[in-house]
């Protein structure tokens, strides 16, 4: 079996500030995805890679930057954290972009003071 | 589009009865449905799915149908027990290589 790893676990920051969230993966799948959960609610789509070197924009991608680095690989940058935001980020991986079962991490709970 | 629409958002049961959450989509090209059982403080997990070329699945207690000509899917717990609370997903792929997720329904079942 295999295991996505999130880090950090936790993040607090400031308002305006650039931060980064890391995600890796060791089952050798192809796609990555990054989800924002607010508290009790779904999960909405940030960005998404298909392949290595690939980069897609979610429905939530106005805000954040992505990175593919490699294929085990994705991270997730926050541009400038609004202040009093709150929220679980989410890594997940599939073997192929269109089998859709998908493979989530621990999340990275994100607080903005 | 690629909205996934699920309801309800919140469904209270008594023990030993069944539950049920409908999903609808908008993507016709949608051809693999997916539902995430999410626990308090852990990630989501699938607990089962179904593809566009079958109408029912059933797996240990939990019954998916799918309606292609109306873009309905639906989860049914039979026999509901307390360690079935938790949050409940559905999701949509197949239609451009996206994932996309129903808003969740909050199951409590209560003893």
């Amino acid at each position: 079996g295999g295991i996505i790893t999130q880090t950090p676990k936790f993040l607090i920051g400031q308002e305006g500030q650039k931060l980064t969230l890391k995600c890796q993966q060791n089952f050798n799948h192809d796609t990555m995805y990054w989800y924002r959960q607010d508290s009790g609610k779904g999960l909405r789509l940030i960005y998404y890679s298909i392949t290595e070197n690939d980069l897609q924009k979610g429905d939530l991608s106005e805000g954040y930057d992505a990175s593919r680095e490699k294929k085990s690989s994705f991270s997730l940058t926050v541009t400038s954290a609004q202040k009093n935001e709150m929220a679980v980020f989410l890594c997940a991986s599939s073997i192929r972009a269109n089998t859709g079962q998908l493979y989530f991490g621990e999340g990275s709970k994100l607080t903005v003071l | 589009g690629e909205q996934v629409e699920q309801l309800p958002s919140i469904l209270r049961v008594q023990e030993g009865s069944s539950a049920s959450i409908n999903c609808t989509y908008e993507n016709s090209a949608s051809n693999y449905f997916p539902w995430y059982k999410q626990e308090p403080g852990e990630n989501p997990k699938l607990i089962i799915d179904i593809r566009s070329n079958m109408e029912r699945k059933q797996t240990q207690g939990l019954i998916v149908l799918l309606d292609k000509k109306a873009k309905r899917f639906s989860l049914h717990i039979t026999d509901t027990q307390p360690g079935d609370s938790a949050m409940y997903f559905c999701a949509a792929s197949g239609g451009g290589y996206k994932v996309v997720f129903g808003s969740g329904t909050r199951l409590l079942v209560s003893p």
